[in-house]
């Protein structure tokens, strides 16, 4: 059974990047059939879609975010992990940081499964 | 402000059927059969109930069905259960790769 596991910096400063990683389990990130999303929701309020990456590289966001994110795949080994960046962050950007397999070797709204999430808080 | 608009709340009683719509334009949820549905209970992370505008996942309860009309989308849950309580937000594609996925603001079901 797929499982994801985000990890990262959970305390930032306004103007710090913010760095996650997603960790794939119980299959690869190697394949066609699927992307691979970053979806966040600040506290007590709705969903908001970051962006997704095919393993190929392909990688399509959010035009809201599209300047300051960067998603990646780690391609080295058998790590089976992506990647967020988010740069010059502010306390907008404090939320529950999930990612999810995204199905469908195209475009797609189908995430699932998600994983458990990660609360980001940016405060000075 | 969402692009796809819900009510902030519907409420219905055990064994009632209730409908939360997804209003969204013609650039979106008119244009693509791609509107999906999740459930989100408190503290819990999102799950996805609907796709494709009215298909279910594997081991979601017949009991949930989508369906659209137009820009707007729609799921219906009859026979209302104590476990139903939740947040509802559909999510649909916005028209082009660039445009990128639009969430709707989320629509709180109460079983009363």
């Amino acid at each position: 059974q797929l499982q994801l596991q985000e990890s990262g910096s959970r305390l930032l400063r306004p103007s710090d990047t913010l760095s996650l990683t997603c960790t794939v389990s119980g299959g690869s990130i190697n394949t066609v059939d699927f992307s691979w999303s970053w979806i966040r929701q600040p506290p007590g309020k709705g969903l908001e879609w970051i962006g997704y990456i095919f393993y190929s590289g392909a990688d399509y966001y959010n035009p809201s975010l599209q300047t300051r994110v960067t998603m990646s795949v780690d391609r080295s080994g058998s790590k089976n992990r992506f990647f967020l960046e988010m740069t010059s962050v502010t306390a907008a950007d404090t939320a529950m940081y999930y990612c999810a397999r995204s199905i469908g070797p195209t475009v797609t709204t189908r995430f699932d499964p998600w994983g458990q999430g990660i609360l980001v808080t940016v405060s000075s | 402000q969402p692009a796809l608009t819900q009510p902030a709340s519907v409420s219905g009683s055990p064994g009632q059927s209730i409908t939360i719509s997804c209003n969204g334009s013609s650039s979106d949820v008119g244009s693509f059969n791609l509107v999906s549905w999740y459930q989100q209970h408190p503290g819990k992370v999102p799950k996805l109930i609907i796709y494709d505008v009215y298909q279910r996942p594997s081991g979601i309860s017949s009991r949930l069905s989508g369906s659209k009309s137009g820009n707007s989308a729609s799921l219906t849950i009859s026979r209302l259960q104590a476990d139903d309580e939740a947040d509802y937000f559909c999510c649909a594609y916005a028209g082009s790769a660039t445009l990128g996925l639009l969430f709707g603001g989320g629509t709180k079901l109460t079983v009363l």
